[in-house]
């Protein structure tokens, strides 16, 4: 069973930057790769990007390339994900998700952190 | 890029069959996935690869997928499952694709 804990909300000013950590417990952290999906108040899911262990790299939605990077902390078991550029667009419950099981799906959330863009 | 397309809500009476829908060209060659959201909870994950039920999932949670379309079946539906749900796939250009999700609502 894996459990992930995210980091507090956030409230950025436009065009500043956000850093969400995800720390996972449970499982062995290097075997399974960890993903940020994003949900606007009141809309749907949406997939940011994911690091992928067997490549050792992170992998993006055509959406945020270049103004997103997901980074991970072997040693921490922690993920994390900076969102650069903010614009009120940008305001959403930013969750992060595992595929544990299978590449196809996400078994284990996160809580959600909150990321307010105001000016 | 890849899409999904979902009815926006659903009605259901207790104890009576929801069959939540979800839309995708050749949807039936991908595997799909469904998504229980309850409000101001994070989604849990219901039903995989189709027609696979998690652990702890209620077996009157049923899927298939064929064609363009992959259904979700509530059978003997509970006030309790009254929530968003949200199906989602995997393409190898657009990588984790999200229906817009279906409101359940049990009245």
């Amino acid at each position: 069973q894996v459990q992930l804990v995210q980091s507090g909300a956030e409230v950025k000013k436009p065009g500043s930057s956000v850093k969400v950590s995800c720390k996972t417990s449970g499982g062995t952290f290097s075997t399974y790769a960890i993903s940020w999906v994003r949900q606007a108040p009141g809309q749907g899911l949406e997939w940011v990007g994911g690091f992928i262990p067997f490549f050792g790299t992170a992998t993006y939605a055509h959406k945020f390339q270049g103004r997103v990077t997901i980074t991970t902390g072997e040693s921490t078991s922690t993920a994390y994900m900076e969102l650069s550029s903010l614009t009120s667009a940008d305001t959403a419950l930013y969750y992060c998700a595992t595929n544990t099981s299978s590449w196809y799906f996400f078994d284990y959330w996160g809580q959600g952190t909150l990321v307010t863009v105001s000016s | 890029s890849y899409d999904l397309t979902q009815a926006p809500s659903l009605s259901v009476s207790p104890g009576q069959t929801a069959r939540i829908t979800c839309s995708g060209d050749q949807l039936g060659d991908k595997y799909a996935s469904w998504y229980q959201q309850k409000p101001g909870q994070p989604p849990v994950l219901v039903m995989y690869q189709d027609s696979k039920r998690p652990s702890g999932i209620p077996e009157r949670f049923s899927g298939s997928n064929s064609g363009n379309t992959a259904t979700l079946t509530i059978t003997g539906t509970q006030a309790m499952d009254e929530a968003d749900y949200f199906c989602q796939a995997w393409d190898t250009t657009t990588s984790y694709v999200f229906g817009p999700g279906t409101k359940v609502t049990v009245l």
